[in-house]
């Protein structure tokens, strides 16, 4: 059974780096049979895919366009992790985050979420 | 930019059938899109029903079905029970390698 632990902290100040990780057991951050991916929820903007990191002999990235400018994902072997960071951020950027796994166009596990908050 | 359209909100009677549906901006939605599908509850991650259009995961109720309808992707669940009273929502793949999630339907089952 795959287990994603989400850790970081819930609040950011403005202009600040938001940076979550996601911990992975029961599967490997560098399997070539799936994708990671960040995706994040607000009242305002709903359910908003952020985008994904997947090794096939090497990592491959994927971002949104809204936030391509601003995002960083890595997979981390060693720690066997996924990681997050949004740069520049407004109070826009509030919602609660996720990771989750997608495997064979199946997004099938997810993290627990991480309500983050940006305010001074 | 690419949208992706869901019902806002449907009701549906303890017992009966109610077709949820999940329509792309970009045009008719195919098997290529990979449609998934999911079920959230207040406080609780999504949870996975469908993917790839009309797969189920182990967890999946048999009243849960997708389909594709119309040029759009489609969840359908007959024999309503209570406990489905919940907020669903799709997610499409498009080609450049990016998914857009649907703004939701809200079932009330009433």
């Amino acid at each position: 059974q795959v287990h994603l632990q989400q850790s970081g902290p819930g609040l950011v100040r403005p202009s600040q780096t938001l940076s979550l990780t996601c911990a992975i057991s029961g599967d490997s951050v560098s399997t070539n049979t799936a994708a990671w991916n960040w995706i994040r929820q607000s009242p305002s903007r709903g359910l908003e895919w952020l985008g994904r990191t997947y090794y096939r002999s090497g990592w491959y990235l994927d971002y949104a366009v809204s936030v391509k400018s601003r995002i960083t994902i890595n997979g981390d072997i060693s720690k066997n992790q996924l990681s997050l960071r949004l740069n520049s951020v407004t109070p826009d950027d509030t919602a609660i985050y996720y990771c989750a796994r997608d495997q064979d166009w199946a997004f099938d596990f997810w993290g627990q979420g991480t309500l983050v908050t940006v305010s001074s | 930019q690419t949208v992706v359209t869901q019902e806002p909100s449907l009701t549906v009677s303890p017992g009966g059938t109610v077709t949820l549906t999940c329509a792309s901006s970009t045009g008719a939605v195919t098997s290529g899109n990979y449609p998934n599908w999911f079920q959230q509850k207040s406080g609780q991650p999504p949870r996975p029903l469908i993917y790839a259009t009309s797969n189920k995961h182990s967890w999946t109720p048999v009243r849960f079905s997708g389909s594709l309808l119309g040029g759009k992707a489609a969840l359908t669940l007959s024999g309503v029970q209570p406990e489905d009273d919940a907020e669903y929502y799709c997610v499409l793949y498009f080609g450049g390698s990016y998914w857009v999630f649907g703004g939701g339907t809200e079932l009330t089952v009433l």
